[in-house]
């Protein structure tokens, strides 16, 4: 079952701009993670965030959560062309399972 | 280093021939857990594990198995696999259900 959804499914830039990406999930979480996958290859963790926090930095990378509205945001600052590739939200409630969204790709035009 | 490796990360085989994905972690996490990534429909759970000789099924586990004799090691395996198990498999493990870390994937595709 799907969990995460993200919005928009595909999104394209120009290098140097701001990518934003969306989460929505529908029931209560431990925490929520952030994922990049380029191309068919295995799974980076980016950042994760909990329950009881309503942002978070990681160098270029800002999450928010807002879980009253179940939702949650990654932005990429400064995008660069490396940065191109899907990047998933994931929920974890207190069993440890990650359900996964559908994913956005992200494509950064040099 | 901490990582998950799993193998083969590729392996094409027919209708029918049993096989087994192996996926081993040297982080000591005592959570396991396999995933399904298909086009359109994200990573699906497959299995997961607790601890040792502790196994549950997770969202889409008709066709598979695993097993879970010591903790570093958790093998997925395929009885008769079928063309509709085709897939992009991902090996998990996570401690305290913090981070998860993820293997590098195993390409299987069933003729």
């Amino acid at each position: 079952s799907q969990q995460g959804e993200e919005d928009p499914q595909a999104l394209s830039i120009q290098e140097g701009e701001n990518a934003t990406m969306n989460c929505s999930y529908k029931t209560s979480i431990n925490n929520l993670q952030w994922y990049r996958q380029n191309s068919g290859r295995g799974l980076v963790h980016l950042i994760l965030i909990r329950s009881n926090e309503r942002e978070k930095h990681s160098g270029r990378l800002r999450v928010t959560l807002d879980t009253s509205k179940k939702s949650s945001s990654l932005l990429i600052t400064a995008s660069r062309a490396a940065d191109t590739a899907s990047y998933f939200c994931a929920t974890a409630d207190s069993s440890y399972k990650l359900i996964f969204g559908s994913g956005t790709r992200l494509l950064v035009r040099p | 280093e901490a990582q998950v490796t799993q193998n083969p990360r590729y392996l094409i085989t027919v209708t029918g021939k049993k096989l087994t994905v192996t996926c081993s972690q040297n982080m000591n996490h005592e959570y396991m857990s396999w995933y399904r990534q298909d086009p359109g429909l994200g990573l699906r759970q497959i299995y997961y594990s607790m601890n040792v000789e502790v196994t549950d099924k997770g969202d889409v586990p008709e066709g598979y198995k695993v097993s879970r004799k010591e903790k570093r090691n958790f093998p997925l395996i395929l009885e008769s696999p079928s063309p509709n198990q085709t897939s992009l498999y991902f090996c998990a493990s996570t401690e305290a259900g913090d981070t998860q870390y993820f293997g590098p994937g195993t390409r299987l595709t069933v003729l």
